[in-house]
């Protein structure tokens, strides 16, 4: 298996651009997890699904952030308009619910917001 | 709310010896995982070893090994013969099965390995 995929692995953009990140979980996956880490705040969980279906998404800083999964092979988190504070490397992860729900991770997509 | 906690924001090791890191969680489960994930400076997140509460017997993976004291809410990893590759940051993570898959993450380690 490719492991979890995420494009861009870098994105530059300027403020007030939209910026959509792209993920595909590992074949079979059913939960798929969105996070961000900075240094200053870490390792920050944004959403997650199970079954294609959004169960929390508290993390998700405001509303200029939006994610989707519209089926078992493909999400996207996106943000409009983009900020500068929003710079950042953003990770997806896959797992089976249930069991030990071990998490996979894609390699990230490096976010910077001019 | 669980909270997962890594009170050495750094550690150091020489090359060849072995070291250490802690961890400490807070849950009133009693059916729980716990995970330590290594992000070297590629920034790929992998999974080290992980432990399930309700075994007993620390799990190892070859150089890797952890110390879980459930009673403690403690579970450190062991890094043996360490090597240059092992320099990386490490996080500890908690998982309680009627919580949903969340994860909860702590805020890392960063070790260095000094030839």
């Amino acid at each position: 298996d490719a492991g979890v995929i995420q494009s861009p692995r870098h994105e530059v953009t300027e403020m007030g651009q939209e910026v959509t990140l792209r993920c595909k979980p590992i074949s079979g996956h059913n939960s798929l997890f969105w996070y961000r880490q900075t240094m200053m705040r870490g390792l920050e969980l944004l959403i997650y699904f199970n079954n294609n279906v959004p169960i929390d998404d508290s993390g998700m800083p405001e509303d200029r952030f939006s994610a989707k999964m519209p089926n078992a092979s493909f999400s996207t988190l996106k943000i409009q308009p983009s900020e500068p504070r929003d710079s950042a490397v953003y990770f997806c992860a896959s797992s089976l619910m249930g069991g030990v729900g071990i998490q996979y991770f894609g390699a990230g997509t490096r976010l910077s917001v001019l | 709310a669980q909270t997962v906690t890594q009170s050495q924001p750094e550690m150091s090791v020489q090359e060849a010896e072995t070291v250490t890191l802690s961890c400490t969680y807070d849950t009133s489960e009693s059916d729980y995982y716990l995970f330590w994930y290594k992000q070297p400076p590629s920034r790929q997140m992998i999974l080290v070893i992980r432990q399930e509460a309700y075994k007993q017997q620390n799990a190892t993976e070859n150089r890797f090994s952890v110390n879980f004291q459930k009673a403690a809410k403690s579970f450190s990893l062991k890094i043996s013969d360490s090597q240059l590759g092992d320099a990386a940051m490490y996080f500890c993570a908690y998982r309680a099965p009627n919580t949903g898959n969340q994860f909860y993450f702590g805020t890392g380690t960063s070790l260095t390995v000094i030839p």
